[in-house]
């Protein structure tokens, strides 16, 4: 079991340029999760999806951001426009059951 | 709503001497407790939990946490710290009404030889 894959591992965008970040969850895991940890800080909870659905967005911005957990294919986190302050690290973790958490190592995002 | 608190930003400790990683919890119900641990430019690493059961959690790299209902704490120990220890520690909670978990702002752990 290759673990919970996310791809790029860095990425570089130029400010109004749109960000895809991807995530492919461990076999046999239902339950994806996005968190945003910024330069110095803890992890914020971004949004919890699974297959096809999303379960709670309550940390996602309103605007240019979205995610989504296709039937077939890995989670997509997708920034549009994106701005200085989108900068940072996005981790994805998947689970079993709900809590059992295993994490991706990162995506980390410069905006230029 | 579920909360987890780390009201240390850095401990610094000694190479041999014991380490402690303090968390406290605010959850209604029974709490679901957690500790990862984040290494340079990697991920979260799970070291431990506790769902139930007895209050003292053993887990990966030698590291222990108590779970004190009483002080609503989960405060993580290792008796003898390595330099490889250094490293970002989270604490986090599950609430299953949430169906995610919340985590503390993290302890910045250094441990000098």
């Amino acid at each position: 079991n290759a673990g919970v894959m996310q791809n790029p591992r860095h990425l570089v965008r130029r400010r109004g340029q749109e960000a895809r970040l991807r995530c492919s969850p461990m076999k046999g895991h239902s339950h994806v999760y996005w968190y945003r940890q910024l330069p110095e800080e803890g992890l914020k909870f971004m949004v919890y999806l699974q297959k096809e659905n999303i379960i709670d967005e309550s940390g996602m911005p309103k605007e240019r951001f979205s995610a989504e957990f296709p039937k077939e294919g890995p989670s997509i986190l997708r920034i549009q426009q994106v701005v200085r302050g989108d900068s940072a690290a996005y981790f994805c973790a998947s689970s079993p059951d709900g809590y059992g958490y295993t994490f991706g190592s990162g995506t980390r995002l410069t905006v230029v | 709503a579920q909360s987890v608190a780390q009201p240390e930003d850095q401990v610094n400790v000694a190479e041999g001497n014991p380490l402690t990683v303090k968390c406290t919890y605010s959850v209604s119900g029974n709490p679901y407790l957690f500790w990862y641990v984040q290494y340079p430019n990697r991920g979260l690493q799970f070291l431990l939990k506790y769902i139930t059961g007895d209050n003292l959690v053993k887990g990966s790299y030698g590291f222990e946490a108590e779970f004190n209902k009483s002080q609503t704490s989960f405060h993580l120990k290792k008796p003898s710290a390595l330099v490889s220890d250094s490293a970002l520690y989270f604490c986090a909670v599950y609430k299953a009404a949430g169906n995610k978990l919340t985590f503390g702002g993290g302890t910045r752990v250094l441990v000098k030889p």
